[in-house]
């Protein structure tokens, strides 16, 4: 079974307006973080948000929000006031703390900003 | 430190040649990590070092796959007998453990070795 999954191949959204971006994530790991990249076509990896198993609170980067539903295992990326640099590949990943802290990503999500 | 350095940036081989790619970590990083990420694909996991030991291997490391960290520093990872299968994206990942909420961990990616195997 996949331990992340992105359902969205690509997304489209104008500029200026907000978007969910879908990760879900499977566990057994009582203790676990959750990350989003975005990689643009240049290839480097770009970390934007985290969120720990045991934190209470959604987290908020910035434009960047993670809306953390842990009963229904998801880790949504919303994105407000879309800007034409926002568009690239954006990655989900988990790391298992029980683990020796390895990343596994999901196969992303292309995000295309349109003027 | 400017962040994680990988070196070359792009390299094309022929098939059956072997090929080394670099990665220097952030000095003060002491865990050091390879991933490989084919086109529309996210990153795979290969494998893990702290300081200078090979803590984890992925299956995907077959036994044509290599990887050194000599005294905890830089990393390598060489590939024997190339094929067209391991044409993709290396990517080379830091981060030390750090306190926080929740013991987040930093990772620092670099910006990756490009292989073409043709």
């Amino acid at each position: 079974a996949q331990k992340i999954t992105q359902t969205q191949p690509g997304m489209f959204v104008q500029e200026k307006e907000a978007v969910t971006l879908d990760c879900t994530y499977d566990t057994s790991d009582p203790s676990y973080g959750l990350f989003w990249y975005k990689q643009p076509s240049s290839g480097e990896m770009i970390f934007l948000i985290y969120q720990g198993s045991y934190d209470q609170q959604n987290a908020t980067e910035g434009r960047y929000s993670l809306n953390f539903q842990k009963a229904r295992k998801s880790a949504n990326l919303v994105i407000s006031a879309s800007q034409l640099g926002d568009s690239a590949m954006y990655f989900c990943a988990m790391r298992e703390n029980s683990g020796y802290s390895t990343l596994t990503f999901g196969k992303g999500t292309m995000l295309l900003v349109s003027p | 430190d400017t962040g994680v350095s990988q070196d070359p940036r792009h390299k094309i081989t022929k098939r059956g040649q072997n090929v080394t790619f670099r990665c220097d970590p952030i000095s003060e990083h002491n865990r050091l990590y390879w991933y490989r990420q084919t086109l529309g694909q996210g990153p795979e996991f290969l494998t893990y070092f702290q300081n200078e030991a090979q803590l984890e291997k992925s299956r995907l490391l077959s036994d044509r796959f290599s990887a050194e960290r000599p005294k905890g520093s830089f990393s390598t990872l060489e590939i024997q007998r190339t094929e067209q299968g391991d044409s993709a994206m290396y990517l080379c990942a830091s981060s030390f453990p750090r306190t926080g909420s929740g013991g987040s961990y930093g990772y620092t990616f670099g910006s990756g070795t490009r292989l073409t195997v043709v």
